[in-house]
């Protein structure tokens, strides 16, 4: 019942964009986004509620898609901040199941 | 701030061990979990704890684990004959309400656990 991530990994320079993606098999009512820095626990960084609501953080949004079961995170002009790896967390049966995360590594 | 804390930071322990892992959750929230994360893997779910009681649980959190709110402000995570396997990073989470689909969850630092 865990979300699938894609891609795996991905490498930036300073400044590019780019798209992690997660889906689910099952029926979703939120997705939740987090960064998880080496060595350090997860930060929450959105939730997308179904039906449009979001709360999020200000460099970075993410759009979910109810009817394909899908949320994708977008982080524009990315800085060496944001690496890290990325997880997407659905509760579609209750309790958070995390997707195998994203390793982004953003490059000077 | 208010921010969730665990101790200790690491716990090195014999195979075979009991070891107690400890949270002090956010001191409003009232859903507490308790996930692991094995070096490089992803963060699986334990365990969610409601109203002194155990709200869900995984299929890893066999017969081994056990939770406990002892106090108003401890969330314990005990595992009572410690496997190899067992080694991973140990978080901590709370939320102020719902059972995490709606709310975001507080992370703890984590608590590192190496079984010898």
């Amino acid at each position: 019942q865990q979300p699938v991530q894609s891609p795996q990994a991905v490498i930036l320079r300073e400044g590019e964009d780019a798209v992690i993606n997660c889906s689910s098999s099952k029926a979703l009512y939120s997705v939740h986004w987090y960064r998880q820095k080496h060595g350090e626990a997860p930060v929450f960084l959105m939730i997308l509620l179904k039906g449009g609501e979001q709360k999020g953080h200000e460099k970075i949004s993410a759009s979910f898609n109810e009817k394909k079961q899908q949320s994708s995170l977008y982080l524009t002009a990315s800085q060496l901040s944001y690496s890290g790896t990325y997880f997407c967390g659905t509760a579609p049966d209750g309790d958070m199941r995390f997707g195998a995360g994203t390793r982004l590594t953003v490059k000077p | 701030e208010p921010e969730v804390t665990q101790t200790p930071s690491h716990q090195v322990t014999q195979m075979g061990q009991e070891v107690i892992l400890r949270c002090v959750p956010i001191s409003n929230h009232l859903y507490f979990y308790w996930y692991r994360q094995i070096l490089g893997q992803k963060v699986e779910f334990l365990v969610s704890f409601y109203n002194n009681e155990i709200s869900e649980k995984s299929e890893i959190f066999d017969d081994q684990f056990s939770v406990e709110r002892p106090d108003g402000s401890n969330f314990t995570l005990k595992i009572r004959s410690t496997k190899l396997e067992d080694s991973a990073m140990y978080f901590c989470a709370s939320s102020e309400l719902g059972r995490g689909s709606y709310n975001e969850q507080f992370f703890g630092p984590g608590t590192r656990l190496t079984v010898l």
